[in-house]
Protein backbone atom coordinates (compact mmCIF):
# COMPACT_ATOMS: atom_id res chain seq x y z
CA UNK A 1 0.00 0.00 0.00
CA UNK A 2 0.74 3.37 -0.82
CA UNK A 3 2.21 5.94 2.39
CA UNK A 4 2.78 9.49 2.09
CA UNK A 5 4.73 10.79 4.92
CA UNK A 6 5.36 14.64 5.93
CA UNK A 7 7.74 14.92 8.51
CA UNK A 8 6.63 18.56 9.92
CA UNK A 9 3.73 18.44 11.79
CA UNK A 10 4.44 22.26 12.29
CA UNK A 11 6.03 25.27 10.43
CA UNK A 12 6.20 28.94 10.51
CA UNK A 13 7.33 31.37 8.55
CA UNK A 14 7.66 35.31 8.14
CA UNK A 15 5.57 37.41 6.19
CA UNK A 16 6.88 37.67 2.51
CA UNK A 17 9.60 35.36 3.30
CA UNK A 18 9.94 31.44 1.78
CA UNK A 19 9.27 28.59 3.11
CA UNK A 20 9.21 24.59 2.04
CA UNK A 21 7.25 21.95 3.52
CA UNK A 22 8.51 18.40 2.95
CA UNK A 23 6.81 15.11 1.92
CA UNK A 24 7.48 11.52 0.72
CA UNK A 25 5.87 8.83 -0.49
CA UNK A 26 6.24 5.29 -0.99
CA UNK A 27 4.93 3.71 -3.91
CA UNK A 28 6.00 0.87 -6.10
CA UNK A 29 3.81 2.37 -9.49
CA UNK A 30 5.47 3.94 -12.22
CA UNK A 31 2.30 5.91 -13.44
CA UNK A 32 1.31 8.15 -10.45
CA UNK A 33 -0.30 11.92 -9.27
CA UNK A 34 1.19 13.76 -6.51
CA UNK A 35 -0.93 16.90 -4.92
CA UNK A 36 -0.65 19.68 -2.59
CA UNK A 37 -3.75 20.85 -0.64
CA UNK A 38 -4.31 23.41 1.32
CA UNK A 39 -6.86 23.24 4.47
CA UNK A 40 -8.15 26.58 5.76
CA UNK A 41 -9.86 27.09 9.22
CA UNK A 42 -13.56 27.05 6.92
CA UNK A 43 -12.21 23.39 6.44
CA UNK A 44 -12.29 23.50 2.69
CA UNK A 45 -10.24 21.11 0.74
CA UNK A 46 -8.32 23.07 -1.92
CA UNK A 47 -6.02 21.70 -4.52
CA UNK A 48 -2.69 23.75 -4.63
CA UNK A 49 -0.55 22.10 -6.91
CA UNK A 50 -0.51 18.54 -8.86
CA UNK A 51 2.48 16.90 -10.56
CA UNK A 52 2.18 13.98 -12.61
CA UNK A 53 5.22 11.70 -12.01
CA UNK A 54 5.51 10.95 -15.69
CA UNK A 55 6.79 14.94 -16.28
CA UNK A 56 9.98 15.78 -15.16
CA UNK A 57 9.37 19.34 -15.19
CA UNK A 58 8.58 20.48 -11.46
CA UNK A 59 4.90 22.25 -11.88
CA UNK A 60 4.94 25.79 -10.61
CA UNK A 61 1.18 27.79 -10.10
CA UNK A 62 1.93 31.46 -9.11
CA UNK A 63 3.71 31.70 -5.64
CA UNK A 64 3.30 28.08 -5.21
CA UNK A 65 6.16 25.02 -6.83
CA UNK A 66 7.32 22.09 -6.09
CA UNK A 67 10.74 20.15 -5.86
CA UNK A 68 9.54 16.42 -7.14
CA UNK A 69 12.42 13.81 -6.60
CA UNK A 70 10.89 10.66 -8.74
CA UNK A 71 13.97 8.50 -7.32
CA UNK A 72 13.85 9.91 -4.20
CA UNK A 73 10.13 9.72 -3.97
CA UNK A 74 10.23 13.11 -2.38
CA UNK A 75 7.79 16.03 -3.17
CA UNK A 76 8.42 19.49 -1.54
CA UNK A 77 5.98 22.60 -1.73
CA UNK A 78 7.85 25.68 -2.16
CA UNK A 79 5.57 28.78 -0.86
CA UNK A 80 7.58 31.88 -1.98
CA UNK A 81 6.38 35.76 -0.70
CA UNK A 82 4.07 34.30 1.93
CA UNK A 83 1.58 35.79 2.91
CA UNK A 84 -1.08 35.86 5.52
CA UNK A 85 -3.73 34.19 3.96
CA UNK A 86 -1.54 31.40 3.12
CA UNK A 87 -2.16 30.07 6.81
CA UNK A 88 -3.08 26.85 6.87
CA UNK A 89 -2.85 22.86 6.90
CA UNK A 90 -1.03 21.40 3.95
CA UNK A 91 -1.55 17.56 3.00
CA UNK A 92 0.69 15.79 0.28
CA UNK A 93 -1.77 13.04 -1.37
CA UNK A 94 -0.64 10.46 -3.60
CA UNK A 95 -2.98 9.28 -6.78
CA UNK A 96 -1.70 5.61 -8.58
CA UNK A 97 -4.09 3.37 -9.71
CA UNK A 98 -6.19 3.35 -6.17
CA UNK A 99 -7.58 6.14 -4.39
CA UNK A 100 -5.87 9.37 -3.26
CA UNK A 101 -3.62 8.77 0.08
CA UNK A 102 -3.23 11.64 2.21
CA UNK A 103 -0.32 12.50 4.69
CA UNK A 104 -0.98 13.92 8.22
CA UNK A 105 -0.27 17.50 7.39
CA UNK A 106 1.66 20.39 8.63
CA UNK A 107 0.45 23.12 9.64
CA UNK A 108 1.88 26.43 9.02
CA UNK A 109 1.60 29.66 10.27
CA UNK A 110 2.61 33.18 9.06
CA UNK A 111 3.84 35.79 11.18
CA UNK A 112 3.34 39.76 9.84
CA UNK B 1 -21.56 24.87 -11.92
CA UNK B 2 -21.71 23.72 -8.43
CA UNK B 3 -19.28 22.50 -6.59
CA UNK B 4 -19.53 19.14 -4.26
CA UNK B 5 -22.34 19.58 -2.35
CA UNK B 6 -22.56 18.41 1.08
CA UNK B 7 -25.09 18.48 3.44
CA UNK B 8 -25.60 19.51 6.51
CA UNK B 9 -22.42 21.19 7.58
CA UNK B 10 -22.85 20.62 11.00
CA UNK B 11 -24.45 17.86 12.44
CA UNK B 12 -24.92 17.12 16.50
CA UNK B 13 -26.24 13.37 17.27
CA UNK B 14 -27.16 11.93 20.69
CA UNK B 15 -24.69 8.35 21.24
CA UNK B 16 -27.08 5.91 19.52
CA UNK B 17 -28.79 7.62 17.32
CA UNK B 18 -28.41 7.40 13.17
CA UNK B 19 -26.59 9.58 10.98
CA UNK B 20 -26.70 10.37 7.66
CA UNK B 21 -24.77 12.56 5.38
CA UNK B 22 -25.24 13.31 2.28
CA UNK B 23 -22.86 14.06 -0.62
CA UNK B 24 -23.74 15.55 -4.61
CA UNK B 25 -21.17 15.10 -6.98
CA UNK B 26 -19.96 17.91 -9.24
CA UNK B 27 -22.25 17.75 -12.56
CA UNK B 28 -20.51 15.04 -14.56
CA UNK B 29 -18.80 13.54 -11.95
CA UNK B 30 -19.93 9.91 -11.62
CA UNK B 31 -17.17 8.82 -8.81
CA UNK B 32 -17.55 9.51 -5.30
CA UNK B 33 -14.98 9.24 -2.35
CA UNK B 34 -15.81 9.35 1.51
CA UNK B 35 -13.24 10.05 3.69
CA UNK B 36 -13.14 11.00 7.33
CA UNK B 37 -10.93 13.75 9.42
CA UNK B 38 -10.40 12.78 13.04
CA UNK B 39 -9.14 15.94 14.93
CA UNK B 40 -5.31 17.24 14.04
CA UNK B 41 -5.06 14.24 11.80
CA UNK B 42 -4.88 13.78 7.75
CA UNK B 43 -7.78 12.55 5.61
CA UNK B 44 -8.90 8.72 6.04
CA UNK B 45 -10.21 7.21 2.93
CA UNK B 46 -13.65 4.88 3.73
CA UNK B 47 -14.99 4.30 0.70
CA UNK B 48 -15.22 4.49 -3.47
CA UNK B 49 -18.51 4.59 -4.57
CA UNK B 50 -19.66 4.90 -8.44
CA UNK B 51 -23.55 4.68 -9.27
CA UNK B 52 -25.00 1.69 -7.67
CA UNK B 53 -21.85 0.28 -7.17
CA UNK B 54 -19.54 0.02 -4.47
CA UNK B 55 -16.01 -0.02 -5.36
CA UNK B 56 -13.72 -0.37 -2.73
CA UNK B 57 -14.77 -0.20 0.95
CA UNK B 58 -11.59 -1.09 2.45
CA UNK B 59 -11.70 1.86 4.51
CA UNK B 60 -14.80 1.68 5.94
CA UNK B 61 -15.35 -0.14 9.63
CA UNK B 62 -16.96 -2.95 9.46
CA UNK B 63 -20.20 -2.42 11.50
CA UNK B 64 -22.51 0.45 12.01
CA UNK B 65 -21.32 2.16 8.73
CA UNK B 66 -22.65 1.80 5.24
CA UNK B 67 -22.41 4.24 2.31
CA UNK B 68 -25.02 3.86 -0.93
CA UNK B 69 -24.85 6.32 -4.30
CA UNK B 70 -28.21 5.04 -6.29
CA UNK B 71 -28.41 6.02 -9.32
CA UNK B 72 -30.74 9.11 -8.71
CA UNK B 73 -29.76 11.50 -5.77
CA UNK B 74 -27.15 12.09 -3.62
CA UNK B 75 -24.51 9.67 -2.43
CA UNK B 76 -25.33 8.55 1.58
CA UNK B 77 -23.04 7.86 4.65
CA UNK B 78 -24.89 6.19 7.32
CA UNK B 79 -23.59 5.40 10.67
CA UNK B 80 -26.32 3.49 12.91
CA UNK B 81 -25.68 3.96 17.14
CA UNK B 82 -23.34 6.81 16.82
CA UNK B 83 -20.33 6.71 19.71
CA UNK B 84 -18.41 9.52 20.87
CA UNK B 85 -15.68 7.90 18.49
CA UNK B 86 -17.76 8.44 15.24
CA UNK B 87 -17.26 12.77 16.09
CA UNK B 88 -15.17 13.95 12.99
CA UNK B 89 -14.92 16.15 10.02
CA UNK B 90 -16.47 13.91 7.01
CA UNK B 91 -15.71 14.94 3.32
CA UNK B 92 -16.93 13.91 0.41
CA UNK B 93 -15.37 14.29 -2.98
CA UNK B 94 -15.76 13.42 -6.92
CA UNK B 95 -13.94 13.10 -9.79
CA UNK B 96 -14.71 12.57 -13.12
CA UNK B 97 -12.81 9.37 -13.61
CA UNK B 98 -11.83 6.70 -11.63
CA UNK B 99 -8.10 6.49 -11.92
CA UNK B 100 -5.37 8.85 -13.31
CA UNK B 101 -5.92 12.13 -14.09
CA UNK B 102 -6.55 15.19 -11.91
CA UNK B 103 -7.04 15.53 -8.54
CA UNK B 104 -10.80 14.92 -6.73
CA UNK B 105 -13.03 17.82 -5.83
CA UNK B 106 -13.84 17.95 -1.90
CA UNK B 107 -17.10 19.29 -0.34
CA UNK B 108 -16.65 21.44 2.68
CA UNK B 109 -17.56 18.16 4.48
CA UNK B 110 -20.00 17.97 7.64
CA UNK B 111 -18.86 17.74 10.89
CA UNK B 112 -20.52 15.17 13.04
CA UNK B 113 -20.14 15.37 17.08
CA UNK B 114 -21.96 12.86 18.86
CA UNK B 115 -22.91 14.19 22.46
Amino acid sequence: AQTVTQSQPEMSVQEAETVTLSCTYDTSESDYYLFWYKQPPSRQMILVIRQEAYKQQNATENRFSVNFQKAAKSFSLKISDSQLGDAAMYFCAYRGSEKLVFGKGTKLTVNP
Amino acid sequence: NAGVMQNPRHLVRRRGQEARLRCSPMKGHSHVYWYRQLPEEGLKFMVYLQKENIIDESGMPKERFSAEFPKEGPSILRIQQVVRGDSAAYFCASSATGQGLGGYTFGSGTRLTVV
